[in-house]
């Protein structure tokens, strides 16, 4: 079975400044792929970045980095230079071999964002 | 880049009445969509994965005879909610694939369905 798990309900982060959400996850799949997104009160789920789990670099995305620790199973969203455009819920997903292929995404609780002037 | 459209974006309903919603892939064809939901400040769940000229797959748990899915054409998957109850009301969201790169699955803007 996959498994995300957040354990930010919420952040709190000041304007400028950089901010770190975490996510873990489990799986028995070799390969699978571990996904970002970004949910604002309308509801739309927007794609930010994308990891591979044979990707031996951390993925970046402009002001968003994915900080990858295969053995650790995490992979943190780290968002630069805060906006306040930011204020979000983000949440955490991957895909993998054993959801039944496709684009099947299983989700984490999500962690809610507000940035602060 | 390519655009999934969910219609309606909001609906209310009395009980006991069908509510029926699309999901249309607008500029590409998707031979399989999905159906999430989502209650208020929780995770999207899986609940079908809609595949076009065949029935959908249904996750454990989730009622087939109460969420009607039909994937009739590449470019359009309706979830139909039968005899709708309160505890029905919820977030639904449809994803579509357009390819197989990360960028490519594409999610709808969702249907915020409300039953009195």
């Amino acid at each position: 079975a996959q498994k995300i798990t957040q354990t930010q309900p919420g952040m709190f982060v000041q304007e400028k400044e950089a901010v770190t959400l975490d996510c873990t996850y489990d799986t028995s799949d070799q390969s699978y792929g571990l996904f970002w997104y970004k949910q604002p009160s309308s509801g739309e789920m927007i794609f930010l970045i994308y990891q591979g789990s044979y990707d031996e670099q951390n993925a970046t995305e402009g002001r968003y980095s994915l900080n990858f620790q295969k053995a650790r199973k995490s992979a943190n969203l780290v968002i630069s230079a805060s906006q306040l455009g930011d204020s979000a819920m983000y949440f955490c997903a991957m895909r993998a071999r054993g959801t039944g292929g496709g684009n099947k995404l299983t989700f984490g609780t999500g962690t809610q964002l507000k940035v602060e002037l | 880049g390519a655009v999934v459209s969910q219609h309606p974006s909001w609906v209310i309903c009395k009980s006991g009445t069908s509510v029926k919603i699309e999901c249309r892939s607008l500029d590409f064809q998707a031979t399989t969509m999905f159906w999430y939901r989502q209650f208020p400040k929780q995770s999207l769940m899986l609940m079908a994965t809609s595949n076009e000229g065949s029935k959908a797959t249904y996750e454990q748990g989730v009622e087939k005879d109460k969420f009607l899915i039909n994937h009739a054409s590449l470019t359009l998957s309706t979830l139909t909610v039968t005899s709708a109850h309160p505890e029905d009301s919820s977030f639904y969201i449809c994803s579509a694939r357009e390819g197989w790169a990360a960028g490519e699955l594409f999610f709808g803007e969702g249907s915020r369905l409300t039953v009195l």
